[in-house]
This record gives structure tokens, C-alpha cells and sequence, in this order.
């Protein structure tokens, strides 16, 4: 069975950092581009960010460009979102989730609340 | 970037009626566009891919159609536990971008 299981979320003030991670099991995890989507209480879904399985290639969306960081470590079927210079609009569930050979999202972990507040 | 436009944001059904909820795109996404089911406090879930395709273990009654910058996803006779939050996305661009969302509710 595919599990996708977040860690990592917390109440950080702004301008903090935290770091999420998200353990995979039950398919090959370096084969599959993972993706990291957040959805602020209340809210729809944003996309966050996606990196390809092998050559990890990256894209993310305009909104946490340059501020939060994807990187994945295929021995250990970890995926991380590393989140820097937080604002209090960063404060959401934050979902990992598996793209299939194309990249909608076929597999959502439960999520992790982030809190960004002072 | 794609904005995904999705109506009604709330539509309010009977038990055992039918519900069609639509999707606009504001430029072709072709046939990459996705639908998930949320229920309150629980993540996503993959309905469908490719405008039309069910998911693994995705009841017939839900359906998907559509190409280009119309879609739409017809749940015919509802049943208790359809009742949720449907969103659209697309991946034919970067950035992925997701509709707002339409809340399915019990009439």
C-alpha cells in the first residue's frame, strides 16, 4: 500500500524556518516526482512546489520562490520542504503527495500544520 | 499562469439527484486536468486525470469530461458519503493551479 506520512509542522513566529519532511513507502519513490501542496484554514488548495525522481529538477510556485527549498533523499524515501523567512500567510496544512508519470497528484499524505504566528 | 474557475461554489443536492460541476480554464489546458474530492478534515483525494480517466477504485457514477479550457464533472446519483469539497486542477503548465474548490451540500 502507498503511505505518505508529514512530519515537521509547528508554530514558528515570522521570519522563522522549519523544516517538513515526508516518509513514503510501499512503491518505488525514486521513480515518482513528489509534490508539496498547502492549504491555509479555511482555504483551497495552493500547489507549493514539485522535484522530479532521478535528476531532481524542481519548479516552484511564485509565492515561495527563493524562500522555501524541496529536496528528496531516494535512499531513505524522504521528501523534505525546507521554509525560510516565514510569513504569517505561509500558515496552512501542508500536504506531500506523489505525482504519477504525469504530474497530477495521485497519492496525498495526511498533511502537517505549520503555524506562523507571533 | 493558468487561472482555473470552477462553478457553482456551492451547489445543494438531494440524496440519489445528480451533480455537475464545472471547471474553466483561462487558456487550453488540452486534456491535463485532474479532480480530487476533500472531506472536512482529510486530505485530497485523486477522483480523476486526463478530463475523463476514474482513479483506481473511483465508483462509476463519477464521470469526467471535457477538453481545452471546459471540463466538467458529473457525480450522478448522490450518495451520503459524495457529499464534499470538489476541486479542479490543471497540469498541462507551470505553475500547477487549482479552482477554488465547489462544496457539494446536502438539500
Amino acid at each position: 500500500e502507498v503511505q505518505l506520512l508529514e512530519s515537521g509542522g509547528g508554530l514558528v513566529q515570522p521570519g522563522g524556518s522549519l523544516r517538513l519532511s515526508c516518509a513514503a513507502s510501499g512503491f518505488p519513490f525514486s521513480n515518482y516526482a513528489m509534490h508539496w501542496v498547502r492549504q491555509a484554514p479555511g482555504k483551497g488548495l495552493e500547489w507549493v512546489s514539485i522535484m522530479s525522481g532521478i535528476r531532481g529538477s524542481t519548479v516552484y510556485a511564485d509565492s515561495v520562490k527563493g524562500r522555501f527549498t524541496i529536496s528528496r533523499d531516494n535512499s531513505k524515501n524522504m521528501l523534505y520542504l525546507e521554509l525560510n523567512s516565514l510569513r504569517v500567510e505561509d500558515t496552512a496544512v501542508y500536504y506531500c503527495a506523489k505525482a504519477n508519470h504525469q504530474p497530477y497528484l495521485d497519492v496525498w499524505g495526511k498533511g502537517t500544520t505549520v503555524t506562523v504566528s507571533s | 499562469e493558468i487561472v482555473m474557475t470552477q462553478s457553482p461554489a456551492t451547489l445543494s443536492v438531494s440524496p440519489g439527484e445528480s451533480a455537475t460541476l464545472s471547471c474553466r480554464a483561462s487558456q487550453s489546458v488540452n486534456s491535463n486536468l485532474a479532480w480530487y474530492q476533500q472531506k472536512p478534515g482529510q486530505a485530497p483525494r485523486l477522483l480523476i486525470s486526463g478530463a475523463s480517466t476514474r482513479a483506481t477504485g473511483i465508483p462509476a457514477r463519477f464521470s469526467g469530461s471535457g477538453s481545452g479550457t471546459e471540463f466538467t464533472l458529473t457525480i450522478s446519483s448522490l450518495q451520503s458519503e459524495d457529499f464534499a469539497v470538489y476541486y479542479c486542477q490543471q497540469y498541462n503548465n507551470w505553475p500547477l493551479t487549482f479552482g477554488g474548490g465547489t462544496k457539494v451540500e446536502i438539500k
